[in-house]
């Protein structure tokens, strides 16, 4: 069982926006980072949103990240075919001082 | 730009170990911890240590504690992970990465460790 929890799945039809939660009740992650990382089979993770809202170059500014309290968000506006992915929330909590992933969301565009 | 390049796939037998390279690039490799992150086949990534390539100071899981060593070659800006006393459960992609606390991170390419009798 994950430090982060995040919903196993999500889903939405092109061009609707989709909102993936990460949740660290009891972990504190009010006041750290966290980073959002894109997942496609057979590859390597890639980030989409670090420093819990800033992204990198070359990701559209359909993906943006927030935090609030014990909880941060992925939103992805505009959906498409290609956003079809699985999506990981990272924090780093200093109580375990390393880095603790959520379980990660499968994202489906139907 | 900055690299991170790993070392090839292995197949090790079970109570054997393992070490993986992660050759960086692009960067000054002191200035950075190295983190190692593994996934299972159709499962979540899963954190397993750091490693200060300027003091070679460690922090591990504590899963993985005394049976993972994380270390580092300072002149070939080199990292390494050794897991030992493997099981067919430790079957996994392996991933060196550079997870700065506010800063962009970079990964590995991973590298495919199976154990099988």
């Amino acid at each position: 069982q994950s430090v982060l929890t995040q919903p196993p799945s999500a889903s939405g039809t092109p061009g609707q926006r989709v909102t993936i939660s990460c949740s660290g009740a009891g972990s504190n992650i009010d006041s750290t980072t966290v980073n959002w990382y894109q997942q496609f089979p057979g590859a390597a993770p890639k980030v989409i949103i670090y420093s819990t809202n800033q992204r990198p170059s070359g990701v559209p500014d359909r993906f943006s990240g927030s935090k609030s309290g014990t909880s941060a968000s992925l939103a992805i506006g505009g959906l498409q075919s290609e956003d079809e992915a699985n999506y990981y929330c990272a924090a780093w909590l200093d109580t375990l001082n390393g880095w603790v992933f959520g379980g990660g969301t499968k994202l489906t565009v139907l | 730009q900055v690299q991170l390049v790993q070392s090839g796939a292995e197949v090790k037998k079970p109570g054997a170990s393992v070490k993986v390279s992660c050759k960086t690039s692009g960067y000054t490799f002191s200035n950075y911890d190295i983190n190692w992150v593994r996934q299972a086949t159709g499962q979540g990534l899963e954190w397993m240590g750091w490693m200060n390539p300027n003091s070679g100071n460690a922090g591990y899981a504590q899963k993985f504690q005394g049976r993972v060593s994380m270390t580092r070659n300072t002149s070939t800006g080199t990292a390494y992970m050794e897991l030992s006393s493997l099981r067919s459960e430790d079957t996994a992609v392996y991933y060196c990465a550079r997870l700065p606390l506010w800063g962009l991170p970079f990964w590995g390419q991973g590298t495919l460790v199976t154990v099988s009798s």
